[in-house]
């Protein structure tokens, strides 16, 4: 089955920074790769996706970019705010099939 | 609010008690997905519906659980003899499939569950 990893695990910026964090998927055949933010106690949110027949995405200041060949894609945050600290996941889906998340990372934007 | 809703949100119960969770899904969704989350780590799939009919379920979901969506709107989740290693936060999600493209799925707010 699917098997997303993703990196890093913690991530401190300072604000107006950027911030990159990258995952990687085992299965060629995953076709879908949303992104979801969670701040403390609420719900995953989705903030941008990405499907497997475009290389990259953008909405504002979060971008994403897949790379098939390689198996990994990315998200990017532009000109980070305190408003952006959260816990980010990403995931991967093959068709139908259910998501399968990584383990998220914690990113903390210092003012 | 027409989003994914979740009763209760919070929930203690002793060991070997069994506890019940409710997910009203977005209303025109037919996709409906439970998963848990535990601190530190992302959501892990459980169960998923296609209307009224539970087409998958996770390794993780023991003959401990079970989940119902009978009307094909809203599920139910139950555990029965809960043990401390059940205590999570169980997630529902719900999405609108349509041909084969891969679904949107949005999530609800949760039931935290403590097993004391």
């Amino acid at each position: 089955g699917e098997n997303v990893e993703q990196h890093p695990s913690t991530l401190s910026v300072q604000e107006g920074d950027s911030a990159v964090i990258k995952c990687t998927y085992s299965d060629s055949a995953s076709n879908y790769f949303p992104w979801y933010k969670q701040e403390l106690g609420k719900r995953p949110q989705l903030i941008i996706d990405i499907r497997s027949n475009v290389g990259e995405k953008k909405d504002q200041r979060i971008a994403v970019t897949l790379n098939k060949t390689a198996k990994h894609f990315s998200l990017h945050i532009t000109e980070t705010q305190p408003e952006d600290s959260a816990v980010y996941f990403c995931a991967a889906v093959s068709g139908n099939t259910p998501l399968v998340f990584g383990k998220g990372t914690r990113l903390s934007v210092i003012a | 609010d027409t989003g994914v809703s979740q009763d209760p949100r919070h929930k203690i119960t002793k060991r070997g008690q069994n506890v019940t969770f409710r997910c009203d899904p977005i209303s025109e969704h037919n996709r409906l997905y439970w998963y848990r989350q535990t601190l530190g780590q992302g959501p892990e799939f459980l169960t998923y519906f296609q209307n009224e009919a539970q087409l998958e379920k996770s390794r993780l979901l023991s003959d401990r659980f079970s989940a119902e969506r009978p009307k094909g709107s809203f599920s139910t989740l139950e555990i029965q003899r809960t043990e401390q290693g059940d205590s999570a936060m169980y997630l529902c999600a719900s999405s609108l499939v349509s041909g084969r493209a891969a679904d949107t799925q949005y999530f609800g707010p949760g039931t935290r569950l403590t097993v004391l």
